[in-house]
């Protein structure tokens, strides 16, 4: 069935460097990728998605690049800074659902 | 945030008694999700509906059901509940399969 593979499973980084999480997902059919944050007693928050008709996608220290021929994309935090710390899912889905399949999580943590 | 509130936030219930947990949307999206989050199981879809009354089956939907009768409610049940179930359980909603994905703030069931 479809599955979505998420890596590292924790990170951690020294505030001010950058923190990346791999994703790789199975289903070629695959269009939308979204990543979220999730704090501690709380539900995880959209921060950004990307669309199979794009390659990359920024916004502010956040970026999200995609590799339809390799199935993987990856988000990137630039100038991490302690509030990032939190727990990180990407997803994807495809078809008419749009029924989203999530990696496992990265726990990030950022060191002051 | 987006307008998704559920109900009970906490609930502590007793092997074989009935519970429900309700959504409600002040969106007016078409598409609402029930997921339960496990430990090293990441986010897992239990059901999902996509219109007033349309409804179909998740990856985890044994044991669940759910009903939607009005467009801003989504209401999912443990017709008996089991300590297998004992889980944190999110809800989600969706304008269309090609929109973005936003969740409410979760639900802690426990199962004694």
């Amino acid at each position: 069935g479809e599955n979505v593979e998420q890596h590292p499973s924790t990170l951690s980084v020294q505030e001010g460097d950058s923190a990346v999480i791999k994703c790789t997902y199975s289903d070629s059919a695959s269009n939308y990728f979204p990543w979220y944050k999730q704090e501690l007693g709380k539900g995880p928050q959209l921060i950004i998605d990307i669309r199979s008709n794009v390659g990359e996608k920024k916004d502010q220290r956040i970026a999200v690049t995609l590799n339809k021929t390799a199935k993987h994309f990856s988000l990137h935090i630039t100038e991490t800074q302690p509030e990032d710390s939190a727990v990180y899912f990407c997803g994807s889905s495809s078809g008419n659902t749009g029924k989203l399949i999530f990696g496992q999580g990265t726990t990030l943590q950022v060191k002051p | 945030d987006a307008g998704i509130t559920q109900s009970p936030r906490h609930k502590v219930t007793e092997t074989g008694t009935p519970v429900t947990l309700r959504c409600h949307q002040t969106e007016n999206h078409r598409y609402m999700y029930w997921y339960r989050q496990d430990p090293g199981h990441g986010l897992r879809l239990i059901h999902y509906s996509y219109g007033v009354k349309d409804t179909d089956k998740g990856e985890v939907s044994d044991g669940y059901s759910v009903s939607r009768s009005k467009t801003e409610d989504f209401l999912l049940t443990l017709e008996s509940a089991t300590s297998s179930q004992t889980s944190v359980y999110f809800c989600a909603i969706r304008r269309d399969p090609e929109a973005s994905e936003f969740f409410g703030p979760g639900t802690r069931l426990t199962v004694l």
